[in-house]
């Protein structure tokens, strides 16, 4: 166990609609980043936040966002689902300070299926 | 052209078997160095973690790193069946914007 938790496990929706995806960090790390991974696109990141303020950026649609409340969880959301958008999301977290450590502590995901 | 390229496999190797595995990028200014594994339906785990070049070993795994030559690889000795996996790595530079990349992963597969 990570220590990252996310929920929920699995969603199911349908296309047009709109999902929020949480993720708790481990307790101490100050950073929180979403990935997507699909069968054919490996992990592609999206978005880190570090202590409430948005870091860097990836790959992420304009239909997706993501933020990063005062108690350090995050959520992302997606709108406008597409069938495209089925995937494993992850979230992972860590110290992200200077110096390290750097590893990314991951989440056990959430599948979305869009139908 | 993407700044870290890693072979999809999959690799299939009998048990026992010496692996490597490989990624190569483009941005010279990526100080560290990860493997990370991923069992089906699981989130990545790392494995190991190098600074700049050079070897790096823990047990039945050596990371190496060859910064002249945009090159990291990753050795399994003695592969067992539960070594079956994807392996991503990563690369991460903090000077200047914070980059941690992934590749997308080699699926390995080792046969009892």
């Amino acid at each position: 166990d990570s220590g990252v938790t996310q929920t929920p496990k699995h969603l199911i929706t349908a296309t047009g609609q709109r999902v929020t995806l949480r993720c708790s960090p481990r307790s101490g790390d100050l950073s929180v980043y979403w990935y997507q991974q699909s069968l054919d696109q490996g992990l592609q990141f999206l978005i880190q936040y570090y202590n409430g303020e948005e870091r860097a950026k990836g790959n992420i649609l304009e239909r997706f966002s993501a933020q990063q409340f005062p108690d350090l969880h995050s959520e992302l959301n997606l709108s406008s689902l597409e069938l495209g958008d089925s995937a494993l999301y992850f979230c992972a977290s860590s110290v992200a300070v200077p110096g390290g450590p750097h590893e990314q502590f991951f989440g056990p995901g959430t599948r979305l299926t869009v139908l | 052209q993407k700044e870290v390229e890693q072979d999809p496999g999959p690799l299939s190797v009998p048990e026992g078997a010496i692996v490597s595995l490989n990624c190569t990028y483009s941005n010279s200014a990526f100080q560290y160095f990860m493997w990370y594994r991923q069992y089906s339906r699981k989130g990545p785990e790392l494995l190991m973690y190098t600074y700049s070049s050079g070897n790096k070993e823990d047990g039945r795994f050596t990371a190496q790193v060859d910064k002249s030559s945009k090159y990291i690889s990753l050795f399994i000795r003695d592969s067992q069946p539960s070594d079956s996996a994807t392996y991503l790595c990563a690369m991460l530079t903090t000077s200047g914007t914070y980059k941690y990349i992934f590749g997308t992963g080699t699926r390995l597969k080792v046969l009892a």
